[in-house]
């Protein structure tokens, strides 16, 4: 059972450059959400879905676009890399939103230059 | 604004010994609380969680309080190991709005031999 599956785990970008990190659940979870993680501060929400072709906001999306065609990928687009976007990279799935089984890829380290 | 507090922010400790951290949120409405603990370059884990009418929950060595009059929230380890040394993050959920989950933003603790 793999669990949340997130590719790459590093990432270097120029500014400007775009990319996609991928994230992908074999659970059948409805809820998946990305998140980053900066030094000294939590875990900041980008953007979370509710279930295939349903996306919502979270408290940090600007410079990120989301979809969600499958149950089981749920992909974050850096259209315009920033520096400002360098961080660590969470994937998270869940049953529910509140619910206990909150399941963590393993990140993506990403660095833009 | 919802805030989740947690000190100390690093702690170092001997093998065998116990420790405390601390939680404080001002979160509400309420609806649950978790402790993770998160290896360096892993994704978070879940150790507990406890609803607003839980005092304490046990996980092997890991026990989590909670006063959820005065909003606050421990987590004792117990006879502490190597594999111990990682971050621990409090998390608190929302009982209801988009964002559900609000991260502090941890204690990383080292525990040497």
């Amino acid at each position: 059972n793999a669990g949340v599956t997130q590719t790459p785990k590093f990432q270097v970008l120029k500014t400007g450059q775009s990319m996609t990190l991928q994230c992908a659940q074999d659970m059948n979870h409805e809820y998946m959400s990305w998140y980053r993680q900066d030094p000294g501060m939590g875990l900041r929400l980008i953007h979370y879905s509710v279930g295939a072709g349903i996306t919502d906001q979270g408290e940090v999306p600007n410079g990120y676009n989301v979809s969600r065609s499958t149950t089981e990928d749920f992909p974050l687009r850096l259209l315009s890399a920033a520096p400002s976007q360098t961080s660590v990279y969470f994937c998270a799935s869940s049953y529910g939103r509140d619910a206990v089984g909150y399941t963590f890829g393993s990140g993506t380290r990403l660095t833009v230059v | 604004k919802n805030q989740v507090e947690q000190s100390p922010q690093s702690l170092i400790i001997l093998e065998g010994k116990n420790c405390t951290l601390q939680c404080n949120y001002t979160v509400s409405p309420f609806s649950n609380l978790r402790w993770y603990k998160q290896d360096t370059g892993r994704g978070p884990v879940s150790l507990t969680i406890m609803t607003f009418s839980e005092n304490t929950k046990s996980n092997g060595r890991y026990t989590a309080t909670l006063d959820a009059d005065t909003k606050q929230s421990s987590l004792h380890i117990t006879a502490s190991q190597l594999s111990d040394s990682a971050s621990y993050i409090c998390v608190v959920s929302l009982y209801t709005g988009r964002r559900a989950l609000t991260f502090g933003s941890g204690t990383r603790l080292q525990v040497q031999p």
